[in-house]
């Protein structure tokens, strides 16, 4: 059954460092999305994206943060200079062309990212 | 802006019982679609059951049910036959109409354990 990857499953970073972390969603899917979940609290929604643009993003994702699809498979989430806040459980998922019977978002495993 | 609500952080159930999970929400929206997701301590989310609020019949998905009260912005999960996999995180969710992408907003989650 085809599901979402994502690389690595546990990053460790220096505060001000750069990170990328890599996703494989669905490969016929279209929308693509990042959340993050700090430990003990809810998922939240960071940035959508369709049609190689950002369609929706949340107050979360400000300047320090972008997202790509380079190659056609890939989707990156990248955090320019990581704070100590940024430590948290991020997530992508995927989702396929929509309609009314097709709205599930497909969740990767998740990337832990901890900022020293 | 919608809201999801979970008021039980912690719940408990012995093992071939029932259990019901209690999830409220806010939205001005008339069509909308709500879902469970399950998140095991591998922490991958897992789509449990979805519910579209124009459908009136509450979902089902062989144990897992719905109780869909659209007046009073209520959606709870219901857990029959409980097994020891069944111990997870449960997020209630939210997604307004269908645009295509729609982000998910989350609830805090339940977290569930199925004692034997």
């Amino acid at each position: 059954e085809p599901e979402v990857t994502q690389t690595p499953s546990h990053q460790v970073t220096q505060m001000g460092q750069e990170v990328i972390l890599r996703c494989v969603p669905i490969s016929n899917h279209l929308y693509f999305y990042w959340y993050r979940q700090i430990l003990g609290q809810k998922v939240e929604f960071l940035v959508s994206f369709y049609n190689n643009e950002i369609s929706e993003k949340s107050e979360i994702f400000d300047d320090q943060f972008s997202v790509e699809r380079p190659d056609g498979s890939n989707f990156t989430l990248k955090i320019r200079s990581t704070k100590l806040e940024d430590s948290a459980m991020y997530f992508c998922a995927s989702r396929n062309r929509g309609g009314t019977g097709d709205n599930e978002q497909f969740f990767g495993p998740g990337t832990r990212l901890t900022v020293l | 802006a919608q809201t999801v609500t979970q008021s039980q952080p912690e719940m408990s159930v012995q093992e071939a019982e029932t259990v019901t999970l209690s999830c409220t929400y806010d939205t001005s929206e008339n069509n909308y679609y709500l879902f469970w997701y399950k998140q095991p301590p591998s922490r991958q989310m897992i789509l449990v059951i979805r519910q579209e609020a124009y459908k009136q019949q509450n979902a089902t998905e062989n144990r897992f049910s719905v109780n869909f009260q659209k007046a009073a912005k209520s959606f709870s999960l219901k857990i029959s036959d409980s097994q020891l996999g069944d111990t997870a995180m449960y997020f209630c969710a939210f997604m307004k109409p269908y645009s295509g992408n729609t982000p998910l907003v989350f609830g805090k989650g339940t977290r569930l354990s199925v004692i034997a």
